[in-house]
């Protein structure tokens, strides 16, 4: 079937240098997909999204990038920060024939450990 | 984005009792999720909560186990019924604004069946 998974479960990384956490999806359909960071004991929280018609979106420290050609999603985080650290999961969905989006397919998540 | 609460954060439970787990929205929303996250995994989802009709429930899950309401949208409540423990999970609830947008997650509950 299909399913979005990561290519590193566990990154470690210094404080203060640039975290790349990478996902690779299988569904070529997918239009529509999210990265979400997850600490201890939290939900959950949305950090940045991306829809197919686009390869790189950035906000706030972090950029996403999309390889449709090898269904590919990465998330990098710049001067990444103790409160950084958390588990990230990629997401991804499809839209629906009446335009809604379809179901989220979350993919394994990798915990990013922050070094000080 | 909206503001997500979840009733009880946390609960211990003996197994065969059955938990009614609350979710609260400061806004309408359209779209309100249910997912299962088991310890060190990922999220799956256990149904969609459809206002005033029965809830769509992803392949594995049934009615009986995970009954849900959604009397009105901002609110749902999913009930895990005759808890084993291999039920022990977060259960997190999700919004979707307006069915176009990305969802947004309550806090979750974090469920122990002993």
């Amino acid at each position: 079937g299909e399913s979005v998974g990561l290519h590193l479960p566990t990154l470690s990384v210094q404080e203060g240098d640039n975290s790349i956490i990478n996902c690779a999806y299988s569904n070529s359909a997918s239009d529509y997909f999210i990265w979400y960071k997850q600490e201890s004991g939290k939900g959950p929280q949305f950090i940045i999204d991306i829809r197919s018609n686009m390869d790189k979106r950035q906000g706030q420290r972090v950029t996403v990038l999309l390889n449709k050609t090898v269904k590919h999603l990465s998330l990098q985080i710049a001067a990444t920060q103790p409160g950084d650290s958390a588990v990230y999961f990629c997401a991804e969905s499809v839209m629906n024939y009446g335009g809604s989006q379809g179901n989220l397919i979350f993919g394994k998540g990798t915990k990013l450990s922050v070094k000080p | 984005s909206a503001v997500i609460s979840q009733k009880p954060s946390r609960d211990i439970c003996q197994r065969g009792t059955s938990l009614t787990i609350q979710c609260q929205v400061d806004s309408q929303v359209t779209m309100m999720f249910w997912y299962r996250q088991q310890p060190g995994q990922s999220l799956t989802l256990i149904a969609t909560a459809n206002q005033g009709s029965e809830a769509t429930y992803e392949s594995g899950f049934v009615i009986d186990k995970f009954p849900i309401s959604r009397p009105n949208l901002t609110f749902s409540t999913l009930t895990v019924s005759n808890m084993s423990p291999e039920d022990s999970s977060i259960y997190l609830c999700s919004v979707d604004k307006t069915a176009q947008e990305t969802q947004y997650f309550g806090p979750g509950t974090r469920l122990l069946v002993l």
